[in-house]
């Protein structure tokens, strides 16, 4: 199956840095990538919906200044978390969609700030 | 709104019991699709299976098996002679045009013992 890659798969951070995260589609080209978050002992929650080449659509309640996406190429979307703060940690995790319904998530992305 | 719930948040067995994992949605869409990730401890989420809507035949792989119901909105997973290995949380998923985004439920922790 299709492949995706998530850059890094840990990163601690202190308070008030910015992170990026990278979600890469190793073999195949995704107009649309997903960025869910997941916090500890949670379900997965959308975040955006990113659209290469367009600006990204963020769900309810999810701060779009906080929370920079990218998708520059049909390989590739960042998530930029920026002035993160201890609340801000938790597994984040992309998806990239192939065609149709064909969807592959990355392994996510464990941000910890200190 | 689409919704999807797992009444059952913890289950524990014993090693070679079947179980079976509950996953009730909601939808308003004639067209979409289910599926099934398995969550081990690494948090990279696994693929087990997807269903489209108009498939309703149930599907065995293994010792996994899946029970699509649309009467009742139910796409039920049941584990045959489970094992160790199967210990995980289990998350039922519903994806629907046009934007095709996961929706997720909150999830099945399965612990299976020795």
């Amino acid at each position: 199956g299709a492949v995706v890659s998530q850059h890094p798969s840990r990163v601690i951070c202190k308070s008030g840095t910015s992170v990026k995260i990278e979600c890469r589609s190793l073999d195949f080209q995704a107009t649309t990538m997903f960025w869910y978050r997941q916090f500890p002992k949670q379900s997965l929650m959308l975040m955006a919906t990113s659209n290469e080449g367009s600006k990204a659509t963020y769900e309810q309640g999810v701060e779009k200044d906080k929370f920079l996406i990218n998708h520059a190429s049909l390989t590739l979307s960042t998530l930029t978390v920026t002035s993160a703060h201890p609340e801000d940690s938790s597994f984040y995790i992309c998806s990239a969609r192939h065609t149709g319904y064909e969807q592959y998530f990355g392994p996510g992305t464990r941000l910890t700030v200190t | 709104a689409q919704k999807v719930t797992q009444a059952q948040t913890e289950i524990s067995v014993v090693e070679k019991e079947d179980v079976t994992l509950d996953c009730v949605y909601e939808t308003r869409d004639t067209t979409y699709y289910l599926f099934w990730y398995k969550q081990p401890p690494s948090g990279e989420l696994v693929f087990l299976i997807r269903r489209n809507s108009f498939d309703e035949q149930n599907e065995i792989s293994g010792r996994y098996s899946w029970n699509f119901q649309k009467s009742t909105s139910s796409f039920n997973f049941t584990i045959t002679a489970s094992q160790v290995v199967d210990s995980a949380v289990y998350f039922c998923a519903l994806s629907e045009a046009p934007r095709q985004n996961f929706v997720f439920g909150p999830g099945t922790r399965l612990s299976v013992l020795p």
